[in-house]
């Protein structure tokens, strides 16, 4: 069974649509998280999700809306999609501060291209 | 500044030899951890090993380990007898906190290493 998962793997779409990223989980964790990888491997937060409650908006553009209704999801809209947001995002999970060593487990990552 | 800091953009190893990945930090936290993260050309993050600040002894994680020298700030991963199936990007991260803002909920990345395996 997948531990974090995401769909679609690839999306390929044209500059000012919209498009949403799916994320799920199965590993009973309360954290969830959205990366950014961009074409130079840099990797960096975009937002972190505790217990559905928003948790750290990193400066990231009003077009990128994360929603989670649940603990165990977590999609990602984008709203105006612009050739900068070609990338891949990373989805990840871990268990809540204070309990181990709080690892984050990512999901396969969606290559997303504008175009 | 930046947080990690990973000078080494790609490095070579020869089949079986070790290898050791460097990386340095900087936080002013007293608590904080240390990740290693392999991601292959197949894309996925794969965790690999942690340390903890407050941790004494360097982990270690089967062929890999972690060379933690607190005073100096780094935090260098070893991998001994490197196999073919080693080669890929290889990211340093850090999370400290606890504090308020929610920094302890998020990971900061270095810019990564490309270790190439030669057979």
């Amino acid at each position: 069974d997948t531990a974090v998962s995401q769909t679609p793997k690839y999306l390929v779409t044209q500059m000012g649509n919209d498009k949403s990223i799916k994320c799920e989980q199965n590993l009973g964790h309360d954290t969830m998280y959205w990366y950014k990888q961009d074409s130079k491997k840099f990797l960096k937060i975009m937002f972190s999700y505790n217990n559905k409650e928003l948790i750290i908006n990193e400066t990231v553009p009003n077009r990128f809306s994360p929603k989670s209704p649940d603990k165990a999801h977590l999609n990602l809209h984008i709203n105006s999609l612009e050739l900068g947001d070609s990338a891949v995002y990373f989805c990840a999970s871990s268990s809540h501060w204070g309990t181990g060593i709080n690892e984050q487990y990512f999901g396969p990552g969606t290559r997303l291209t504008v175009t | 500044a930046q947080k990690i800091t990973q000078t080494q953009p790609g490095m070579f190893v020869q089949e079986k030899e070790a290898v050791t990945l460097d990386c340095t930090y900087d936080t002013s936290d007293q608590s904080y951890g240390l990740f290693w993260y392999k991601q292959p050309s197949s894309g996925e993050m794969i965790f690999l090993i942690y340390q903890g600040s407050y941790d004494e002894q360097n982990a270690t994680e089967g062929r890999y380990s972690l060379n933690f020298q607190k005073a100096r700030k780094s935090a260098n991963l070893v991998i001994s007898a490197s196999q073919l199936g080693d080669s890929a990007m290889y990211f340093c991260a850090m999370r400290e906190g606890p504090r308020s803002g929610g920094s302890n909920y998020k990971l900061t990345f270095g810019k990564g290493t490309l270790l190439t395996v030669n057979p």
